[in-house]
């Protein structure tokens, strides 16, 4: 079935620093999601890209679509205890219909304070 | 309000047994998943329903039924539990003519 790629799969890094991240896609969507997972939660979703080239911003959050509709990108900046989780991008395939999503595989995000 | 719930947390079963994960949601959406997450493979569709009366297979639907038993309750069902199973189910709902999807915290289950 369709995937998503998502790179990196795991990040390590110190408290403070901004964090990228990034989806893409052998198909065109015409819209990404992006989800947090804390460890042993459900996914939240944070931020939703309906148009290609755009840029929403969410607190220290940021994603866009790219201009390819077969990518999206995640930034985090000054990052803190709390972003530690797993990062998802989905979204449905244009000739998938609204119904479904797919899903990459997530970044795992861990902070050293 | 609630949003997505879902019952039990966690279950551990044996080989062969049976059970139902149970799910409502009281956004009043139409639209109902489950999905099951495994490590390093993402989360992915059993079965969908568009709306009450109506359900739908994904992409992982073998071992596995449901129940749209009205429009706030989606329910899935194992006949006989297999090993394999073993994975945590979440279920989720659809905003109305969007695609964001909100999810439950999730099942853990464990079969032994």
């Amino acid at each position: 079935g369709q995937q998503l790629n998502q790179s990196p799969q795991s990040m390590f890094i110190q408290e403070g620093e901004d964090v990228s991240m990034n989806c893409t896609s052998s198909s065109i969507f015409n819209t990404w999601l992006w989800y947090k997972q804390d460890p042993g939660e459900g996914p939240v979703l944070l931020i939703a890209l309906y148009k290609a080239g755009e840029l929403t911003s969410n607190g220290r959050l940021t994603a866009q679509f790219g201009i390819t509709r077969k990518d999206s990108f995640l930034n985090i900046s000054a990052s803190i205890p709390s972003d530690v989780g797993i990062y998802f991008c989905a979204g449905p395939p244009i000739l998938q219909g609204a119904q479904k999503l797919v899903f990459g595989q997530g970044t795992r995000l861990t902070i050293n304070p | 309000n609630a949003g997505v719930t879902q019952t039990p947390k966690f279950q551990v079963l044996k080989t062969g047994q049976s059970m139902t994960l149970q799910c409502a949601q009281d956004m009043n959406h139409n639209s109902m998943y489950w999905y099951r997450q495994d490590p390093g493979m993402g989360l992915r569709l059993i079965y969908y329903s568009a709306s009450e009366g109506t359900t739908d297979k994904g992409e992982v639907p073998n071992g596995y039924n449901v129940s749209r038993l009205n429009k706030r309750e989606f329910s899935l069902r194992l006949e006989s539990a297999a090993p394999s199973q073993t994975s945590v189910y979440f279920c989720a709902s659809r905003v109305e003519a969007s695609y964001e999807q909100y999810f439950g915290p999730g099942t853990r289950l464990t079969v032994t």
